[in-house]
């Protein structure tokens, strides 16, 4: 079966400092792969999302980066951070029905 | 962009009650989903709708593919308190521009008193 793994869970950092998120899944290959952030428990805003390795399409302009360095590998990124960058940062994929979405269980991240 | 309206944005209900919810768009989706999420963990698939009209249950859940496929529902009978979360619906266009992408209603917060 497959499933999706995110670290860390939770996330302290100052204003400024670079930020990592990873996400990585098992027992599928070539999913499509997404990054969402939710601010206070409500609305999904869908950041990035690839199709292959190497293939990022950015969904809005921001502070944050993503790549996609192996097929089941994604990672989210910024050189400096900033206070409206805090939230919940999810992970999906999704595979054959290229609708149907499963998340990972979330990074929390707190910018100081 | 384009939006799921989605209703009611929170309900508060007594243990054993039923539950409806429902989302509405003024485009048409060819894949309706619904999901739940507790608090601090992500969102989990409860049930996928595919096809026109499709009525499908899962235990307790039952959500329907509106026939105009503009909108859907999702309905919990008997409810008890670990229903308490976040619903989500997300519906899904094919081709063009929205490859992959899914588009979210706001959520409907459910709490349940014992």
């Amino acid at each position: 079966s497959q499933t999706i793994h995110q670290w860390p869970a939770t996330l302290v950092q100052p204003v400024g400092s670079p930020l990592s998120l990873e996400c990585t899944v098992e027992g599928t290959s070539n999913p499509n792969l997404y990054w969402y952030r939710q601010a206070a428990g409500r609305g999904l805003q869908l950041l990035f999302y690839s199709v292959g390795i190497g293939q990022i399409s950015s969904e809005v302009p921001q502070n944050l980066s993503a790549s996609r360095p192996q097929d089941r590998q994604f990672i989210l990124s910024s050189k400096k951070l900033l206070l409206s960058d805090s939230g919940f940062y999810l992970c999906a994929w999704s595979g054959g029905y290229q609708e149907t979405q499963y998340f990972g269980p979330g990074t929390r991240l707190l910018v100081l | 962009g384009q939006q799921l309206n989605q209703s009611p944005q929170s309900m508060f209900i007594q243990e054993g009650e039923d539950v409806s919810m429902n989302c509405t768009s003024s485009s048409i989706f060819n894949t309706w989903l619904w999901y739940k999420q507790d608090p601090g963990e992500g969102p989990v698939l409860l049930i996928a709708l595919y096809k026109a009209g499709e009525l499908t249950s899962n235990g307790r859940l039952t959500a329907q593919f509106g026939i105009t496929r503009k909108d859907s529902f999702l309905n919990i009978s008997a409810s008890i308190p670990s229903d308490v979360g976040i619903y989500f619906c997300a519906g899904y266009q094919s081709g063009g521009t929205s490859y992959g992408k899914l588009t979210f209603g706001q959520g409907t917060i459910l709490t349940v008193h014992p």
